[in-house]
């Protein structure tokens, strides 16, 4: 009865190619996010999608390219990878948008590494 | 701009110590203050939260108060066990609904027997 689910847990690659990490939510909520996490544990925000409109949209390379077939998934798809996108990736929901006190719940992580 | 400054790691306790991982935040109005953990190997989980100034989160024996008058929104527990080992994340949602959470860098604790 995972929350939140992603897949795979680890993705290994080379460098160049393209690949896609799944996330899904069977909480019924309406915003789901994707975070990134570097080597030193810091973590930040790189999209939200709200009702499957995109609603946050930080600083990210248009190589990353978020999609939202419905409310429940949101997809990251990552073209020509690059080393610096070794990272741990994020996926989380959250009831509802606009909710500045509501609890964002969160998936187990995708590592992945670019070689 | 929100940000939101934790105490560096690492952190390490024997059993039973008493824990406060400070955290300070800069932000307009009144934002709500979270504490979120993040086990080994697992995504974050939410540990306690704060809506308004003076409110204390509590859960597992932390706690954590709003302190608008020194931003700050430390962490306590007064006797850590090893299953706390984890990294502490510092988080603030702005005032006004925004959905963006920001967080400090976090904070690694390793609890020894």
């Amino acid at each position: 009865d995972t929350a939140v689910s992603q897949t795979p847990k680890y993705l290994v690659t080379q460098m160049g190619n393209d690949k896609s990490i799944k996330c899904e939510q069977n909480l019924g909520h309406d915003t789901m996010y994707w975070y990134k996490q570097d080597s030193k544990k810091f973590l930040k925000i790189m999209f939200s999608y709200n009702n499957k409109e995109l609603i946050i949209n930080e600083t990210v390379p248009n190589r990353f390219s978020p999609k939202s077939p419905d409310k429940a998934h949101l997809n990251l798809h990552i073209n020509s990878l690059e080393l610096g996108d070794s990272a741990v990736y994020f996926c989380a929901s959250s009831r509802v948008a606009g909710g500045g006190s509501d609890e964002q719940f969160f998936g187990p992580g995708t590592r992945l590494t670019v070689l | 701009g929100n940000s939101v400054t934790q105490m560096e790691g690492p952190v390490t306790l024997s059993e039973e110590a008493f824990l406060t991982i400070n955290c300070t935040y800069t932000a307009t109005g009144y934002p709500s203050l979270f504490w979120y953990v993040q086990y080994p190997g697992e995504g974050l989980q939410l540990l306690l939260k704060a809506t308004k100034a003076d409110d204390k989160g509590s859960n597992k024996g932390f706690e954590a108060t709003y302190r608008k008058e020194t931003t700050s929104f430390h962490l306590e527990k007064g006797s850590v066990q090893v299953s706390d080992s984890a990294v502490y994340f510092c988080a603030l949602s702005p005032q006004g609904g925004s959905e963006k959470l920001v967080f400090g860098k976090g904070t690694k604790l390793t609890v020894n027997p």
